[in-house]
């Protein structure tokens, strides 16, 4: 079974543009959650899909927003990028939720100059 | 306000002996507990977990610890490999709640 596949690996963007990070989650999971990982500061939840509708959301600006298709499929979308938005991306599926083991992919490095 | 914290942010060991993580918590309603474990430029991937009904679990080199009265957890590796050099991960949950709340991470370095 393929695992989490998180495209693009790395990214280039500058301040003030808009990036979009795509996730295939592992087949059969409907659950997928975003997360952005800096040095230090261990991993933040952004919003997590379920079956095309957001169930939980992180404390991040409007700015990033995401969306889950039909086939579980999810984007990230950040507008407007900030030099601070420079991280690793990481996206983690699971079957329904709860307790159960998140599967992650290897995430995209975003660089934001 | 951190709710999960590792307040080592990294760890030296030598192979084969015991590597000890740490991690306390805030909330005394999480009431499941997992470790992850990263290496660079991959995503993390699960080692082990434990309930709040149990004070301990066991897999293979891997053993959780959970002390609820001091809200502690700890990751023991019995005996320590070069490979698990890597970043850990702790997280809770609250069983209602899907969200996981995670610490900042240890990076674990085995000496040969």
């Amino acid at each position: 079974k393929a695992g989490v596949t998180q495209t693009p690996r790395y990214l280039i963007k500058t301040r003030g543009q808009q990036v979009t990070l795509s996730c295939s989650p592992i087949s059969g999971h409907r659950s997928v959650s975003w997360y952005q990982q800096t040095p230090g500061q261990g991993l933040q939840f952004l919003f997590e899909y379920f079956s095309e509708t957001q169930r939980n959301k992180g404390n991040f600006p409007g700015r990033f927003s995401g969306r889950q298709f039909s086939n579980s499929r999810s984007e990230m979308n950040v507008s407007t990028l900030e030099l601070g938005d420079s991280a690793l991306y990481l996206c983690a599926s699971r079957v329904q939720g709860g307790s159960e083991k998140l599967f992650f992919g290897s995430g995209t490095q975003l660089s934001v100059l | 306000d951190q709710q999960v914290k590792q307040n080592s942010p990294s760890l030296s060991v030598q192979e084969g002996r015991i590597s000890i993580l740490n991690c306390d918590y805030t909330n005394s309603m999480f009431d499941y507990f997992l470790w992850y474990k990263k290496y660079p430029a991959e995503g993390p991937t699960f080692l082990i977990s434990i309930s709040s009904i149990k004070d301990k679990n066991e897999d293979g080199r891997f053993t959780v610890f959970l002390n609820k009265s001091a809200k502690h957890l700890s990751l023991h590796i019995v005996p320590s490999q070069p490979g698990d050099s890597a970043v850990y991960f702790c997280a809770a949950s609250l069983d209602s709640n899907y969200q996981l709340i995670w610490g900042a991470g240890t990076k674990l370095i085995i000496k040969p």
